[in-house]
């Protein structure tokens, strides 16, 4: 069975520009989550999606924002981008949410931000 | 406030020596404790969920156990190939989802 897929693998961004990754969840699961990883450090979450609407939203500036699509997969939008978002971002899906289910990771997104 | 600490950060055994990795959480209304393993520039992979104190989950040389305050990923007889970062998560009350920052554990042959 296919694992939690995510696009592109690496990419290469000037400030200011604006950015869109794209996960796809494991058959039959219905949560989407992201997380921003910085080198060194743990996993921070950033939003949680089930059934289309958000769920749940860590400490990010407006500038984040998702969307989860019928077909439960999920785009995170990063708008006016800075240095610091520099990391490796995460998708997550599980089965639902709220009920301690276990997330099931991707291989994540390189972005670096020049 | 929420939060999950992992320690300690940096762990180098000789393979073979067993040891303990320590997870301390304080988050309101626990649904679930996580164990990762993550290996450089990869996604975190699955290792065990943990929903109530006293609970155990054992898989390979790894045995995860839960109390009211910590969490501990055993490790017996280490091999070189159990080398990576192994991530706490929690999941709170109001859906907020927390990892600590990680322990890397390094097994020399």
């Amino acid at each position: 069975d296919a694992g939690v897929t995510q696009s592109p693998t690496h990419l290469i961004k000037t400030r200011g520009q604006h950015v869109t990754l794209r996960c796809s969840p494991i058959s039959g699961h219905k949560s989407v989550s992201w997380y921003q990883q910085v080198l060194g450090q743990g996993p921070q979450f950033i939003f949680q999606y089930y059934e289309k609407e958000e769920r749940g939203r860590g400490n990010f500036p407006d500038r984040f924002s998702a969307r989860q699509f019928p077909n439960y997969s999920s785009e995170l939008n990063v708008n006016a981008l800075l240095l610091g978002d520099s990391a490796l971002y995460l998708c997550a899906s599980s089965l639902g949410y709220g009920g301690g289910e276990t997330q099931y990771f991707g291989p994540g997104t390189r972005l670096l931000v020049l | 406030e929420d939060q999950v600490t992992q320690s300690p950060e940096a762990l180098r055994l000789q393979e073979g020596e067993s040891s303990s990795l320590n997870c301390s959480y304080t988050v309101s209304g626990l649904r679930g404790l996580f164990w990762y393993r993550q290996d450089p520039g990869k996604g975190p992979e699955f290792l065990f969920t943990l929903y109530s104190a006293g609970e155990e989950k054992e898989k390979e040389r790894l045995k995860a156990t839960l109390t009211k305050k910590e969490s501990f990923l055993h490790i017996t007889a280490p091999k070189p190939e159990d080398s990576a970062t192994y991530l706490c998560h929690a999941e709170g009350g109001a859906n907020n989802l927390f990892f600590g920052t990680g322990t890397r554990l390094t097994v020399i042959p």
